[in-house]
This record gives C-alpha cells, structure tokens and sequence, in this order.
C-alpha cells in the first residue's frame, strides 16, 4: 500500500503570504494526486487534479506541481478563507490512501 | 441541482447493522464510479470504499474488507454502504464522493455514532 505523508502538520501564516505544502508518496504515483481543502463542518472540495489542474471554480491562485512522489500544493496569497486544512490524496493503485493532512492557520 | 445526499446515520449499537444511503440527483449517476469516505471526530480523511459504474467492480480499504459492502442501484441513482458488525472505531462522519479525476462532487455527511 502506499503511504502520503505531508509536511508539515500545521503552517502558520498571515493573509497575502504564500503557503507551500508537501505531499510525499512512499512509491510513485505518476501524477495521480488530488488536493483537497476542508473547512470546520464542511465536506472537503477538491481543489487539484492529476498533480497540476485545477477543480472548476477553484481560484488561481491554487496551484499544484509535481510527479512520482513529491508534490507541492502552492497558495500564492492566502485570502482570510483559505485558513483551512489540505489532504492529499493518490488514485495510482488501489486502496485510494489520503494524507494525514496541514493545517493551514492563521499567524 | 447537482448534488449528493447521505442518509442512515444514527446512533448504532455494537456489533449491530449499518445501512448508509446515498442518493445522487442532477448528473448522469450510472456512468460515475462513486466513493465512501469517512471522518472520526477530530480526524483526517478516510478512504473507505468504491464502487464502479455498473456495480460489478469494487474496491475496500483494507481496515474495511470482509466487513464493509458498498452496492448501488442506478435505477434509483443511489449508493450504499452496509454492514453486519459496526465496531466502535467505524464511529465517523461518512460522506459520499463522485469520482472523475478526483472527488468533484461531495454530500453533506451522515454522523455515525456507536454506543450502547
């Protein structure tokens, strides 16, 4: 089974800073990855695709990179709602795994 | 109105039944694998099961193999997630999931709670 960890566990930044979050795969995944956000009491939303694309309607200034088993999802300015925790999540080989997740909060 | 709605939730006692139920409305539902993911309280994501869009093909997680059946019926445009013995630690939020290249569509939730 393959393993994502994600670093780190909780990033503590100001509105109009940059956040980078890692996911990483114990083996590869191709670009098989998606990121998704997840507020308090909502359902998570997708956000990126096959490593790079964006959801319809997500922002852009979501992006995602990456391939095999390191990616990297970017929030180029954090608005006041992307305070929220991201998972990772592989679709390269069965079972599906998530992420332990990072918290995004605010400084 | 695309959507997803879950129901069955509920306090369940130990070792009893569990029927989760997921109706889908406004997209073409048959030609859509579908997902069940679950959340402990104050926990991450957890992929649980997925079913494939004629129901033959079938995929579990391992903590939920042997234990766990997700079927559907495309004739109602509904997914469902079953089992026999639910354990204290199956005590989650469950939430349907479309899948396309990744779970573009999420339901509300349905709360689990096991006790009794």
């Amino acid at each position: 089974e393959i393993v994502l960890t994600q670093s780190p566990a909780t990033l503590s930044l100001s509105p109009g800073e940059r956040a980078t979050l890692s996911c990483r795969a114990s083996q590869s995944v191709s670009n098989f990855l998606a990121w998704y956000q997840q507020k308090p009491g909502q359902a998570p939303r997708l956000l990126i695709y096959d490593a790079s694309n964006r959801a319809t309607g997500i922002p852009a200034r979501f992006s995602g990179s990456g391939s095999g088993t390191d990616f990297t999802l970017t929030i180029s300015s954090l608005e006041p709602e992307d305070f929220a925790v991201y998972y990772c999540q592989h679709r390269s080989t069965w079972p599906h795994s998530f992420g332990p997740g990072t918290k995004v909060d605010i400084k | 109105e695309v959507q997803l709605v879950e129901s069955g939730g509920g306090l369940v006692q130990p070792g009893g039944p569990l029927r989760l139920s997921c109706v889908a409305s406004g997209f073409t539902f048959r030609t859509y694998w579908m997902s069940w993911v679950r959340q402990a309280p104050g926990k991450g994501l957890e992929w649980v099961a997925n079913v494939g869009p004629d129901g033959s093909e079938k995929r579990y997680a391992t903590p939920m193999e042997g234990r766990f059946t997700i079927s559907r019926d495309n004739a109602r445009n509904s997914v469902f997630l079953n089992t026999n013995n639910v354990r204290a630690e199956d005590a989650a939020m469950y939430y349907c999931a479309r899948d396309r290249d990744g779970k573009d569509l999420w339901g509300q939730g349905t709360l689990v709670t096991v006790s009794s």
